[in-house]
């Protein structure tokens, strides 16, 4: 089945640092591609999405390109802050399935 | 405030008493799911449901019963609690599912430990 892996946790980084997140799929088709983060206490929510190939997503200063070719779709920013530290959790949809497949979760934590 | 709301947030029980988790979303949306999130393992769904009395299986619905009889509302039903089933559970919907939009709308999470 559709599956997503994530590069393995927890991230610590200094503020103003270059941030990029692993992540990459296996699926059949064309699934779309999204980012979700989940802040302290609360649930996920949708940071950025990318429906086809070449397609890059952004939002809040951060990006994902839709990778086909290396079935990846990483996760990058430029330059953190404190307020970034999160879990970050990569995910898709696709193949008819009524669901988004997730991966396991990145925690990232920013250091002022 | 567009929301999804679950309660109770933090729940202790024991094994075997029967508990209700209950999803509200006042978006109007077709459909709606639960996911449980286990460290290492991300989210993984357990039921999910397309309309009103509409509900399926997800990838890990054994042990868990849910009903839709408003739109509005999905509650979790556990009947007979067990260990394995601690984890921190989501309630999602969205407008309907297309697949390419993806946006769940998730509600905070109830954290349930079953002794």
């Amino acid at each position: 089945g559709d599956s997503v892996t994530q590069m393995e946790g927890p991230v610590t980084l200094s503020e103003e640092a270059f941030l990029t997140i692993n992540c990459t799929y296996t699926a059949t088709g064309y699934p779309s591609l999204f980012w979700y983060v989940q802040y302290p206490g609360e649930g996920l929510q949708l940071l950025l999405k990318a429906t086809k190939a070449d397609d890059k997503g952004s939002n809040k200063g951060f990006e994902a390109t839709y990778r086909k070719e290396t079935t990846s779709f990483h996760l990058e920013k430029g330059s953190v802050q404190v307020s970034d530290s999160a879990v970050y959790f990569c995910a898709l949809s696709g193949g008819g399935a009524q669901k988004l497949v997730f991966g396991q979760g990145t925690r990232l934590t920013i250091n002022p | 405030e567009a929301q999804v709301t679950q309660n109770p947030r933090y729940l202790i029980t024991v094994t075997g008493k029967k508990l209700t988790v209950t999803c509200s979303q006042n978006m109007n949306h077709e459909y709606m799911s639960w996911y449980r999130q286990d460290p290492g393992l991300g989210l993984r769904q357990i039921y999910y449901s397309m309309n009103v009395e509409v509900t399926d299986k997800g990838d890990v619905p054994e042990g868990y019963k849910v009903s839709r009889k408003e739109k509005r509302n999905f509650p979790l039903i556990l009947e007979s609690p067990s260990p394995n089933q601690t984890s921190l559970y989501f309630c999602a919907s969205s407008p309907d599912w297309t697949g390419n939009t993806g946006e769940l709308f998730f509600g905070e999470g109830s954290r349930l430990t079953v002794l």
